[in-house]
């Protein structure tokens, strides 16, 4: 069974920085493409960013790009997600994904003074 | 960006009633490997999306065979023959063909 537990979020104040992870478990974690997609409480679905299975290819939202770095660790089979410079408007619940088919619980970051 | 227009963002349907949902593109979404990358979501109340349809019409293992998706292009719809209590949540449809991937606004789905 596929399974993605997000972790690492929380309140922090503007132009700080959070890294959220994710353990995946349950498949071979090196073959798949990895994504962060978040959800502003009550609101729609924006994709975020996303990670080849091999590290390679990366691409970035582009509110979020030059700010957020996405990575991963195939030997620990976890993706990280580094936000810098946060903003109140990236305040949402950030899901991790396993290509389009299985999503994480979601940890909430909130940045406010 | 490819824009997704869902309608409606509203469904009030009664038990046992069909349902249908459209999903529109700004951008054809065939892929240049011929694939066609427009899912359907599910979240209900409290709960991550779930995926319900992938690749216009296939549906996800252990997906209700009521739930079913068409269509071509840019223009796309999901349906369901009979609305149960469990249908009840938020539908996106979902472009995976271009970067970014983007979601539609999401159609509610209540029971009348």
């Amino acid at each position: 069974e596929v399974q993605l537990v997000e972790s690492g979020g929380g309140l922090v104040q503007p132009g700080g920085s959070l890294r959220l992870s994710c353990a995946a478990s349950g498949f071979t974690f090196n073959l798949h493409w990895m994504h962060w997609v978040r959800q502003v409480p009550g609101k729609g679905l924006v994709w975020v960013s996303r990670i080849s299975g091999d590290g390679s290819s990366i691409n970035y939202a582009d509110s979020v790009k030059g700010r957020f770095t996405v990575s991963r660790d195939n030997a620990k089979n976890t993706v990280y997600l580094q936000m810098n410079s946060l903003r109140v408007e990236d305040t949402a619940v950030y899901f991790c994904l396993r290509n389009a088919d299985s999503w994480g619980q979601g940890t909430l970051v909130t940045v406010s003074s | 960006d490819v824009l997704m227009t869902q309608s409606p963002l509203s469904l009030p349907v009664t038990l046992g009633q069909p349902a249908s949902i459209s999903c529109r593109s700004s951008q054809s979404l065939v892929s240049s490997d011929g694939n066609t990358y427009l899912n359907w979501f599910l979240q209900r109340p409290g709960q991550s999306p779930r995926r319900l349809i992938y690749r216009v019409s296939n549906r996800d293992s252990g997906v209700p065979d009521r739930f079913s998706g068409s269509g071509s292009g840019t223009d796309f719809t999901l349906k369901i023959s009979r609305v149960e209590a469990e249908d009840v949540g938020v539908y996106y449809c979902m472009q995976g063909t271009r970067w970014p991937h983007t979601f539609g606004q999401g159609t509610k789905l209540e029971i009348k």
